[in-house]
């Protein structure tokens, strides 16, 4: 699976949009872009993922580039409970046998008030 | 609630000790796997089952058991706790097969084990 690049910190005014950027130029056509984020103590929890098309859900959306090579998350009215590491990770479609994803250590987020 | 479950949440071991972190999921996930947590790295794969009965290695395998006699529990054994395994434990699983497969991992609470 590709690596990912994440900006170590972000910080973000509470009720304005989020975007956190990843990279991951070594993308290969079948794998997914996932993100996950991990608050304070607890286990990480799956956000969204995509393939090439937008995708959004009730906690995001996920924006891919054209070339695949780069995605942002956005959390369109962060709040403080959106205060949390969020990390981008690739991973291949149909991986079978071979779930082994990279763990960066992720963009530690702050929604300050 | 449908999820993973970890136990215990907390643990201090003696060096040389040994014990077993539990892992239960209620989803009929297929994968299930443990991972450890440590300040300042990412998250390190340890074991991983792909279904009863088959287990392999990931990263981190050294100083750790697993076995997988069920779908629903996976446990974790540190056959001698050293104080390097000093660490947040933290279960994963998911689907495998068909479209569910995408989905993402869902995780436990964590076990925060201290070895002293």
């Amino acid at each position: 699976d590709a690596k990912t690049t994440q900006p170590t910190s972000m910080d973000c005014a509470e009720g304005r949009a989020a975007n956190l950027p990843c990279n991951h130029s070594t993308i290969s056509g079948n794998e997914y872009v996932y993100w996950y984020r991990q608050i304070h103590s607890q286990g990480p929890q799956y956000i969204i993922h995509g393939l090439k098309n937008n995708e959004t859900n009730e906690m995001a959306s996920l924006i891919i580039t054209e070339d695949r090579k780069s995605s942002t998350l956005i959390l369109p009215h962060a709040t403080l409970r959106d205060t949390a590491v969020y990390y981008c990770i690739v991973r291949a479609l149909n991986a079978g046998n071979n779930r082994k994803l990279i763990w960066g250590l992720g963009t530690s987020l702050a929604v300050n008030p | 609630n449908a999820g993973v479950t970890q136990t215990p949440k907390f643990q201090v071991l003696k060096t040389g000790q040994s014990m077993t972190l539990q892992c239960a999921q209620d989803m009929n996930h297929e994968y299930m796997s443990w991972y450890r947590q440590d300040p300042g790295m990412g998250l390190r794969l340890i074991h991983y089952s792909v279904g009863a009965g088959i287990t392999d290695q990931g990263e981190v395998p050294n100083g750790y058991n697993v076995s997988r006699s069920t779908t629903e529990d996976f446990p974790l054994r540190l056959l001698s706790a050293a104080p390097s395994q000093t660490s947040v434990y933290f279960c994963a699983s998911s689907y495998i097969q068909g479209a569910r497969a995408n989905y993402g991992y869902t995780f436990g609470s964590g076990t925060r084990l201290t070895v002293v």
